[in-house]
């Protein structure tokens, strides 16, 4: 199985402040996507953003942010300017063509965001 | 967003009593995935479905089995439950198996046991 490791169990953030949230991985495969889901006390899971490996590209979406290196097979997710509403869980997540297209998810890592 | 739905929310029971949890969905897509949360472990695959009557097992699967007997209903059934079995679970559904596809997820469904 892949694994996805998340180092940061907890994090904080000042109100509209940035903060990174570290994720690494372990894999074989050449052809893969990395993902950041969002999970608010209300436990739905939200997609906040996808990378694909063949793209050198980081993504991008809105205040969210990838640091996509994969050489080094790092994927962290930069949140700027920090709202109260981004206080959530968040996942990264794995799924590769070799591996059946299944979604191998991180410990997670709790988002505190501080008024 | 998706129209996934599972029952019940909350469910507390005894150690060796059978439990089903119920994932419906609306959308008609072809994959579904039942996952566990746990505090230190993340969302681990238990079981999964690509199609009526075709599921195969996740990396947790023991003490857990699935049944599909039309697209929009995937069940997921602890026939003897642990106290181990303590968990959240999550239904999730996908339209295509592909690495980039976005899953869908249900709310959850807290499972307690005695």
């Amino acid at each position: 199985a892949q694994t996805v490791t998340q180092s940061q169990p907890e994090m904080s953030v000042q109100e509209a402040e940035t903060v990174t949230l570290s994720c690494t991985y372990d894999t074989s495969e050449s052809d893969y996507y990395l993902f950041w889901y969002k999970q608010p006390p209300s436990r739905q899971m939200i997609l906040v953003i996808r990378q694909e490996a063949y793209k050198q590209q980081n993504a991008t979406e809105n205040r969210f942010s990838v640091n996509f290196q994969k050489a080094a097979k790092s994927f962290s997710l930069k949140i700027s300017d920090s709202q109260l509403g981004d206080a959530a869980m968040y996942f990264c997540a794995y799924a590769g063509t070799l591996t059946g297209n299944q979604f191998y998810f991180g410990t997670g890592t709790s988002l505190t965001v501080i008024p | 967003d998706a129209g996934i739905t599972q029952s019940p929310r909350h469910k507390v029971t005894e150690t060796g009593t059978p439990v089903t949890l119920r994932c419906h969905q609306t959308e008609n897509h072809r994959y579904m995935y039942w996952y566990r949360q746990d505090p230190g472990h993340g969302l681990r695959l238990i079981h999964y479905s690509y199609g009526v009557k075709d599921t195969d097992k996740g990396e947790v699967s023991d003490g857990y089995s699935v049944s599909r007997s039309k697209t929009e209903d995937f069940l997921l059934t602890l026939e003897s439950a642990t106290s181990s079995q303590t968990s959240v679970y999550f239904c999730a559904t996908a339209f295509r198996q592909k690495p980039n596809e976005k899953l869908f997820f249900g709310s959850g469904t807290q499972l307690s046991v005695l």
